[in-house]
């Protein structure tokens, strides 16, 4: 089945620094990728839909110079969190359409858990 | 607008259990999908549903494409189904949901206890 792989699952960094978390379709090409971030006991929010080739589309409220957004290939999107800041602490989410469940059918990696000290 | 609830919003059974979770939406869909969030964060895709029903082990999930309804059901439960269950929908009419198209409940917390 279709699969989605995201690394890494948890992290922790310092104030200032940025983070990259790579979101990769292990078994299908994923033309569409879409960001999410979860606070605890909330649903998901969309961040960004990340198209391959093409720059990101970001959701009202989302600073996309903080958010970095890359899909260079069919495979691979990564999201870039610059400057990091404790307020960015957060589960961050990926998800590709796509696949086998085509394109109605959405499958989601395991999620970050990103700490900022 | 579209929108998705869920009810209940929290639910503590007992091992064993019959459980039933609700989804309603407000106007027509594409598709339909349960997932299931563990405690650790990570999301499975559990069901994508357009009509009637589907069955995957103790896991059955229905769509009442008339009533705009969708149903959750875990037959004799354990307590590794403790999870948020959540319901998405992928409106035909894109209107207040996500450039991804798809409109999520707040989910359901379930604990089964032994």
């Amino acid at each position: 089945g279709a699969v989605v792989s995201q690394h890494p699952s948890r992290v922790i960094c310092k104030s200032g620094t940025s983070v990259k978390i790579e979101c990769r379709s292990l078994d299908f090409q994923a033309t569409t990728m879409f960001w999410y971030r979860q606070f605890p006991k909330q649903s998901l929010m969309l961040m960004a839909t990340s198209n391959e080739g093409s720059k990101a589309t970001y959701e009202q409220g989302v600073e996309k110079d903080k958010f970095l957004i890359n899909h260079a290939s069919l495979t691979l999107s990564t999201l870039t969190v610059t400057s990091a800041h404790p307020e960015d602490s957060s589960f961050y989410i990926c998800s590709a359409r796509g696949g086998l469940l085509g394109i109605h059918g959405y499958t989601f990696g395991s999620g970050t858990r990103l700490t900022v000290v | 607008k579209n929108e998705v609830e869920q009810s209940p919003q929290n639910l503590t059974a007992q091992e064993g259990e019959f459980i039933t979770i609700n989804c309603s939406y407000s106007v027509g869909i594409s598709a339909l999908h349960w997932l299931q969030q563990h405690p650790g964060g990570g999301i499975v895709s559990l069901f994508m549903l357009s009509s009637g029903k589907k069955k995957h082990g103790r896991l059955i999930a229905t769509i009442n494409i008339q009533e705009k309804h969708s149903s959750l059901h875990i037959t004799a439960s354990h307590p590794r189904d403790s999870a948020v269950y959540i319901c998405a929908a992928l409106f035909q009419m894109y209107s207040g949901g996500g450039a991804d198209g798809l409109t999520f409940g707040k989910g359901t917390h379930l604990i089964i206890q032994p």
